[in-house]
């Protein structure tokens, strides 16, 4: 039974450019969240899916967008990117009805 | 507002040392739950525990256990006996009910010395 899974692992982009990260959740979970985790901090929330539509939402700007598809996976795309973009970027799946959240091993954003 | 505090930013002990990770948190809701994750050099966040507010009963698991004390706002993880490969970051975290995010500390470095 595989866990969360996140691709790509590492990523470095420019300044100002558009990027997606993916992440497939694990079997039988339905909910997705993404957190954003900068060098240092704790993870910070970013926004939350269920039935492909953003349910919760953390306080990031517009620039930050997301989408769930039917087989539940999801898609973190950030636009305009900025240097304190640069982080580790962490999908969490649920079951809707639980409580506990499982991580997937993040994806490293490095902007420059 | 939610707010968890992990004021130990790093610590190190010998192995088969006790350790103890402490956890303050703050919010206004009256249920409420807690968690423990710890993160290794891999980046993947490891569930290790969930307490939900009006459970106060302490929690062991192997060597590890857990101090929930509600009128002290805290949620302490004690380590004993500790082993190299528990060397990680630990994060604390809260949940309110009905919520969907988790509100994490700025997590604690542990390093065990062989």
């Amino acid at each position: 039974d595989a866990g969360v899974t996140q691709s790509p692992t590492h990523l470095i982009k420019t300044r100002g450019q558009q990027v997606t990260l993916r992440c497939s959740p694990k079997s039988g979970h339905d909910t997705v969240s993404w957190y954003q985790q900068a060098l240092g901090q704790g993870p910070q929330f970013i926004f939350q899916y269920y039935e492909e539509e953003e349910r919760q939402r953390g306080n990031f700007p517009d620039r930050f967008s997301g989408h769930q598809f039917p087989n539940y996976s999801s898609e973190l795309n950030v636009n305009a990117l900025l240097l304190g973009d640069s982080a580790l970027y962490l999908c969490a799946s649920r079951m809707q009805m639980n409580t506990e959240a499982f991580f997937g091993q993040g994806t490293r954003l490095t902007v420059v | 507002a939610q707010k968890v505090t992990q004021a130990q930013t790093e610590i190190s002990v010998v192995e088969k040392e006790d350790v103890t990770l402490d956890c303050v948190y703050e919010t206004r809701d009256t249920t409420y739950y807690l968690f423990w994750y710890k993160q290794p050099p891999s980046g993947e966040l490891v569930f290790l525990i969930r307490r939900n507010s009006f459970d106060e009963q302490n929690e062991i698991s192997g060597r590890y256990s857990w101090n929930f004390q509600k009128s002290t706002s805290s949620f302490n993880f004690t380590i004993t006996a500790s082993q190299v490969v528990d060397s990680a970051v630990y994060f604390c975290a809260l949940r309110q009910t009905g919520a969907n995010n988790l509100f994490f500390g700025t997590g604690t470095r542990l390093t065990v010395i062989p």
